[in-house]
C-alpha cells in the first residue's frame, strides 16, 4: 500500500527558512505526480498554495516556494511570519486516477 | 466568482446511509474534474473520489464499493452517496474542483464542508 509521508511537525523562528517534505513509499517523486501543497488553519477548509510542483497560487506570498529535492517534493518558507504558523499537506497523483495526501506538518513559528 | 457548497451531513448511525451534496457556482460541473477529501476529527486531508470530465470515476480503497460520486448536470451540483456507513467514516467532507489541462492537475478550489458523524 502507498503511503505519503511527511513530517509530522516543524518549528521556524520568525524570519527563517523551513523546507517541509513530502515522501511517496512508492518511490521517488517526480512532477508527473503533479506535487501540491496546501495550507490550512483550524476551522478553515485547505487553501491551494502551490501546484504543479513549483506554481504558486493566485494570491500567494513569494516566499513560499515549491520544488523537488531529490526523491522528495518540497515546500521552502523563506522568511517566516507569524501567520504562516498552520498545517501543510502535500498532495500526490499516484496514477490510476487516485490521490493521495500526506499527514501533514504542523508549523510553528516561534 | 466560483463557490463550492456542501450540504447533507449529519449524523448518522453505523450502517446507515447518507447523501452529500455540492453546490457549484462559477464554473460547470460537467465539464471539470471534480473530488472530494475528507478530514477525520483532529487528523490529516485524506482523499476519498473523483469523477473526471467524462465520468470516469476513482475511489480509496478505505471507501471503494460503499460509496458512490456522481454529479447532476441540471442542478451543477456533485454528489457522494455514502452506504454501510462506519464510526472511522466520521470527518469533514471537503468538495474540490480537481483543475485537470494538459501539464496541470490540482484542486484549485474548495468548499467549506460538512461534518458527517456516525455513531449510535
Amino acid at each position: 500500500q502507498t503511503v505519503v509521508t511527511q513530517e509530522p511537525s516543524f518549528s521556524v523562528s520568525p524570519g527563517g527558512t523551513v523546507t517541509l517534505t513530502c515522501v511517496l513509499s512508492s518511490g521517488s517523486v517526480s512532477t508527473t505526480n503533479y506535487p501540491s501543497w496546501y495550507q490550512q488553519t483550524p476551522g478553515q477548509a485547505p487553501r491551494t498554495l502551490i501546484y504543479n510542483t513549483n506554481t504558486r497560487s493566485s494570491g500567494v506570498p513569494d516566499r513560499f516556494s515549491g520544488s523537488i529535492l531529490g526523491n522528495k517534493a518540497a515546500l521552502t518558507i523563506t522568511g517566516a511570519q507569524a501567520e504562516d504558523e498552520s498545517d501543510y499537506y502535500c498532495a500526490l497523483y499516484v496514477g490510476g486516477g487516485i490521490w493521495l495526501f500526506g499527514g501533514g506538518t504542523k508549523l510553528t513559528v516561534l | 466568482e466560483v463557490q463550492l457548497v456542501e450540504s447533507g451531513g449529519g449524523l448518522i448511525q453505523p450502517g446507515g446511509s447518507l447523501r452529500l451534496s455540492c453546490a457549484a457556482s462559477g464554473f460547470t460541473v460537467r465539464t471539470n474534474y471534480m473530488t472530494w477529501v475528507r478530514q477525520a476529527p483532529g487528523k490529516g486531508l485524506e482523499w476519498v473520489s473523483i469523477i473526471h470530465s467524462a465520468g470516469s470515476t476513482y475511489y480509496a480503497d478505505s471507501v471503494k464499493g460503499r460509496f458512490t460520486i456522481s454529479r447532476d448536470n441540471s442542478q451543477n451540483t456533485l454528489y457522494l452517496q455514502m452506504n454501510s456507513l462506519r464510526a472511522e467514516d466520521t470527518a469533514v467532507y471537503y468538495c474540490a474542483r480537481a483543475f485537470r489541462e494538459v501539464g496541470e492537475y490540482y484542486f484549485d478550489y474548495w468548499g467549506q464542508g460538512t461534518l458527517v458523524t456516525v455513531s449510535s
